[in-house]
Order: structure tokens, then sequence, then C-alpha cells
């Protein structure tokens, strides 16, 4: 049981190229996340999934899009990557809040992306 | 939305000593989930613990959700506690499992 696992780990892009970042779970979870964090802060939430074929915004969806085609991938994209999206990314996953009593996040090991 | 709040912001301490983070909450919550985010940037889950007392070796946790606060507690730290320790809150509301993460608490252990 792997949990979530991401890819890659570190990535290095120029301005206005593209990248696709990958978060793989093992755990049938319902629902994935995509967060970034940024030196000094917390994670914020940037798109969301509630399962196979839906996605939503989170808090700072604004330069990505997400695809979950199957359940167990969720796909962060970025179309024309510029140096604000410079950040560390972290997938996490979770059993459905409204239906389970556990509303526990797991959390993948993170990507660190560097946009010069 | 929900606020959080954790204290201290920073915190050094010699090796051996113990030591207790706070979080504060604005609202009722489903969810809280203490986070240990080591220096290499690993983030590592400690504790789920909405309500009620939890203890996994050195550390324990308590969460008093009526008045909306969670203690981690440290003992006799060590080195390879420092990092930065966050607090995150929330549960189910606007048609998802929503957590919403404190600014942390900065650790530093020296020898």
């Amino acid at each position: 049981n792997a949990g979530v696992t991401q890819t890659p780990k570190f990535r290095v892009l120029k301005t206005g190229q593209s990248m696709t970042l990958l978060c793989a779970q093992d755990m049938n979870h319902e629902y994935m996340y995509w967060y970034r964090q940024d030196p000094g802060m917390g994670l914020r939430l940037i798109h969301y999934s509630v399962g196979e074929g839906t996605t939503a915004k989170g808090e700072v969806p604004d330069g990505y899009n997400v695809s979950r085609l199957k359940k167990q991938n969720f796909l962060l994209g970025l179309e024309s990557a510029a140096p604000s999206q410079t950040s560390v990314y972290f997938c996490a996953s979770s059993y459905s809040g409204h239906l389970e009593t556990n509303y526990e996040q797991y959390f993948g090991p993170g990507t660190r992306l560097t946009v010069t | 939305g929900i606020q959080v709040e954790q204290s201290p912001p920073d915190l050094i301490l010699q090796e051996g000593a113990n030591s207790t983070l706070r979080c504060n909450f604005s609202d009722s919550v489903n969810n809280l989930q203490w986070f240990h985010q080591n220096p290499w940037g690993q983030l590592i889950n400690l504790f789920y613990i909405p309500s009620g007392t939890k203890q996994n070796g050195r550390l324990s946790a308590t969460t008093v959700a009526t008045e909306r606060y969670s203690l981690l507690y440290i003992s006799s730290s060590q080195t390879t506690d420092s990092g930065v320790y966050f607090c995150a809150v929330g549960g189910f509301s606007g048609g998802y499992n929503k957590l919403i993460f404190g600014a942390g608490t900065r650790l530093a252990v020296h020898p």
C-alpha cells in the first residue's frame, strides 16, 4: 500500500512552458486535492475532485487545470508556466466527507517546481 | 470562513526539553490534523484528532472541540523534531471535504 504518490519530485521550467503533475492513490478514496505551498506559509487549495470525471476550483485556481479520468489519478496541468507558480505542490486524498465519519486527508511527498 | 491561529510562531528548544504548541480555530469542525514538515519539505501526518486525546511515542495531542482549540505536546525533544508544525482544520463544507491550514509553528531543537 503506497498511499499517495506524486510524479515528478522536482522540475525546473522556463516561463511559458507547460507540464503535468501526476498524483496517484491506492486507497480507493473518492476525494482528491491539489495544494500549493509558498515559502513561510501553510498549504492552499488549488483544485479538488469529488469523484471520477468531476473537478472543481479551490482557493487559488488561476493558471492551473486538472483532470480526473480515473478514480486513482488526479492530474494538475500548467499550460503556460509563470514565475509566480514556483512553489511546492502537494496532492492529497480522502474518503467522501459527507458519507464517511473519517475526514482525514492523506498527503503525498510533494513536487518542488521552479519556474525561471 | 474558518480561521486557524497557531502559537507560538517560533520556538527554540534545547534537546530534552518539553513543549506545547497551540491551535485555535474559529468555528466547529469535523476534522483537525497535525502535521510535521521536516527541513526537507516532507509533510508528515502526526495526528487526526477532531476531538479527544491521542498519543504516539513522545508526541501527544488533545482537541477540545467545544472550546475550539487543540494542543500538541512534544516531550523530550530531539533535533529530528525540528521543522514546522501545521494545524489544519475543516470538515465537509461547500460540497467537499475542506481543510484549512494555519501558518505553522517553526521549531528549532538544538543539541
